[in-house]
């Protein structure tokens, strides 16, 4: 099975700061990565799929990176309403997809 | 507007049995491949099991096989999970959730865009 580890575990982060979160695969998944963010108490949110692709309706300020095993999703200006948690998803595999551990935004 | 309505949880002995039940609104049902996620503090974000749009792929968590069962009806526009054997590991949150895609399970582009509210299962005795 492909293993998703984020870093960090969690980071602490002031509004305007640009902040920079990494999923590493335990195999190269090409471009099958996805980014979500989830606040207390609420589903998960699709930012970015496919890598690097902006959901629509998503703020600019976030933008996904990277190919094979390494991948970052960024936050340019942080704002208050993005302290949250952030996930990554792996869809390569054809048995198990997966999810790295996450990674906490919050106030610094 | 687009919707996943979750149903069937709660409280289950160790070694029973529950079903959950997803209702979808609001998009073509039958175009996109579902799965269930869960959810607990103890092991985070966890997918359970996936299904194609025609019913013809599915997969399942390794933590789950052999005990869970995923299906769907097009005609109702229903996604199930049939959970026995349940034990205290698989207390959790549990999500459903629409795929980006078609198909899953093949190597590809895919992604969660509409997750339900999710609904609670509670294994104790």
């Amino acid at each position: 099975d492909i293993l998703m580890t984020q870093s960090p575990s969690s980071l602490s982060a002031s509004v305007g700061d640009t902040v920079t979160i990494t999923c590493r695969s335990s195999q190269s998944i090409s471009s099958y990565l996805s980014w979500y963010q989830q606040t207390p108490g609420k589903a998960p949110k699709l930012l970015i799929y496919a890598a690097s692709t902006l959901r629509s309706g998503v703020p600019s300020r976030f933008s996904g990176d990277g190919y094979g095993t390494d991948f970052t999703l960024t936050i340019s200006g942080l704002q208050p309403e993005d302290f949250a948690t952030y996930f990554c998803l792996q869809t390569a595999s054809t048995r198990a997809l997966s999810f790295g551990g996450g990674t906490k935004v919050d106030n610094k | 507007e687009v919707q996943l309505v979750e149903s069937g949880g709660g409280l289950v002995q160790p070694g029973r049995s529950l079903r959950l039940s997803c209702a979808a609104s609001g998009f073509k049902f039958d175009d996109y491949a579902m799965h269930w996620v869960r959810q607990s503090a103890r092991k985070g974000l966890e997918w359970v099991s996936g299904i194609s749009w025609n019913s013809e792929t599915k997969g399942y968590a390794d933590s789950v096989k052999g005990r869970f069962t995923i299906s769907r009806d097009n005609a109702k526009n229903s996604l199930f999970l049939q959970m026995n054997n349940l034990s205290t590991e698989d207390l959790a949150f549990y999500f459903c959730v629409k795929d980006l895609s078609p198909i899953t399970l093949v190597r590809g582009v895919g992604g969660f865009d509409v997750w339900g509210q999710g609904t609670l299962v509670t294994v104790s005795s």
